[in-house]
């Protein structure tokens, strides 16, 4: 069985603050996928990024960065200098190589503030 | 960019009724999904759809609920007796599958937010 736990509810920043939301997972397969998606208040959801687990190298795209560590199955976010825009609500994602669904943390939601 | 349409953006039913929330995956996408969000929570897979035929399907996915390729395009999802806790965003969602790439080009839609009352 797969489980996400994202264990910050909601999160409130000020503008051009860097804010990380924390994302720890458990699986028994070796190998498997995460994700991150934003879900903006018009209710959709955007895909961020996607890792495998043979892949641990940290990612940065632009103001957005991810840290995948493994030994402590986590795979957090980070949001450099935020911006109002960036509120939302922000899901991490976990999928079982070979299976193709996705189990879903709670999420958390981003309120920056001017 | 092709996207994955859904259709109606909002919709809202009296319990008891039977509705269909429809959804145009990608074009060359040969696995459809329907997930489910209950306001306030997190994302629930309900089925996925491959090849004309269920391939996987979560305990929400009871027999009140039905999914159809009805035509090379469309992607329905049908429930048939609404009850007030069928109220939701659901989300269609497709992808492709080519190799090893099981999790590639995973497209949601922008969803449909059924109120059931």
């Amino acid at each position: 069985a797969q489980k996400v736990t994202q264990a910050q509810t909601e999160i409130s920043v000020v503008e051009k603050e860097d804010v990380t939301l924390d994302c720890v997972y458990e699986t028994r397969d070796t190998t498997y996928y995460l994700f991150w998606y934003k879900q903006p208040p018009s209710g959709e959801l955007v895909f961020l990024i996607r890792r495998n687990s043979f892949d641990e190298q940290n990612e940065i795209s632009g103001r957005y960065s991810w840290n995948f560590q493994k030994s402590t199955s986590s795979f957090n976010f980070t949001i450099t200098a935020s911006q109002v825009v960036d509120s939302a609500v922000y899901f991490c994602a976990l999928s079982p190589r070979g299976y193709s669904t996705l189990t879903f943390g709670k999420g958390t939601m981003l309120l920056v503030s001017p | 960019e092709p996207e994955v349409t859904q259709t109606p953006s909002h919709q809202v039913t009296q319990m008891g009724q039977e509705v269909i929330l429809r959804c145009v995956p990608i074009s060359n996408h040969l696995y459809f999904y329907w997930y489910r969000q209950i306001l306030g929570q997190k994302v629930e897979f309900l089925v996925s759809f491959y090849n004309n035929e269920i391939s996987e399907k979560s305990e929400i996915f009871d027999d009140q609920f039905s999914v159809e390729r009805p035509d090379g395009s469309n992607f329905t999802l049908k429930i048939r007796s609404t009850k007030l806790e069928d109220s939701a965003m659901y989300f269609c969602a497709s992808r492709r599958s080519t190799g090893d790439s099981y999790n590639y080009g995973y497209t949601f839609g922008s969803g449909t937010r059924l109120t059931v009352v």
